[in-house]
């Protein structure tokens, strides 16, 4: 059963400090993986798509990776805000059907001040 | 643009109504999905169309659940008749293309069933 495993599933970090969530998945054959950030009663916003040939893709202060051989993916916030309190969801699509996704349970990340 | 544009924000309806929930995507994106987010299991697609035809339905939950696109800037996703269990957030979500498109989703319909 293809599967999308997130850890930690919750975390608490001090403003400024940096983090890294953890995304494994038995998702095969493999299309891409993204990451989401979803605020509090707001849609889910896409923050970085990689394909299997892509071992790193940033966007400011996120950075994700892949490992398409041990299939896992981290996501690196750096100098943490408030504003990245959220849920970041990690979501892998099949190469087979690319419209058709698994998601995540999700990490809640607090930035506390 | 305006981003994918959802209707109702908020739904409280009695067991046993209609619901119908409401999605304008992105103009000029040619997928268009249906998501449910609850609680218990997450974020979880139902449905979606490529070119307003529906593309795989195998997430749609049972019968009282349909979904319609009828032209590409509409579409809709109807509950009939509803029940507690289908309290959940309803997303939608459009895209171009899907193996490198990003997926922009709307704000979300938060539906009660009591």
């Amino acid at each position: 059963k293809n599967q999308v495993e997130q850890s930690p599933q919750s975390l608490i970090i001090l403003e400024g400090k940096n983090c890294t969530l953890q995304c494994n998945y038995t998702v095969s054959p493999f299309s891409n993986l993204r990451w989401y950030k979803q605020d509090t009663g707001r849609g889910p916003v896409s923050l970085t798509i990689m394909t299997f040939s892509e071992n790193t893709k940033s966007n400011g202060r996120y950075t994700a990776t892949l490992d398409a051989d041990t299939k896992q993916s981290s996501l690196h916030i750096t100098a943490s805000q408030l504003s990245d309190s959220a849920s970041y969801i990690c979501v892998v699509s099949l190469n087979t059907n690319a419209g058709k996704s698994t998601f995540g349970d999700g990490t809640t990340l607090t930035v506390k001040p | 643009d305006a981003g994918v544009i959802q209707s109702p924000r908020h739904e409280v309806t009695e067991m046993g109504q209609e619901v119908t929930l409401r999605c304008k995507p992105i103009s000029g994106h040619d997928y268009l999905f249906w998501y449910r987010q609850t609680m218990m299991r997450g974020l979880e697609l139902l449905i979606y169309f490529n070119n307003n035809v529906p593309i795989d339905d195998s997430g749609m939950p049972e019968d009282r659940f349909s979904a319609k696109m009828p032209n590409a800037s509409f579409s809709t996703l109807k509950i009939q008749p509803s029940e507690p269990r289908d309290s959940a957030v309803y997303f939608c979500a459009s895209s171009y293309g899907t193996y490198r498109g990003e997926q922009f989703f709307g704000p979300g319909t938060r539906l009660t069933v009591l």
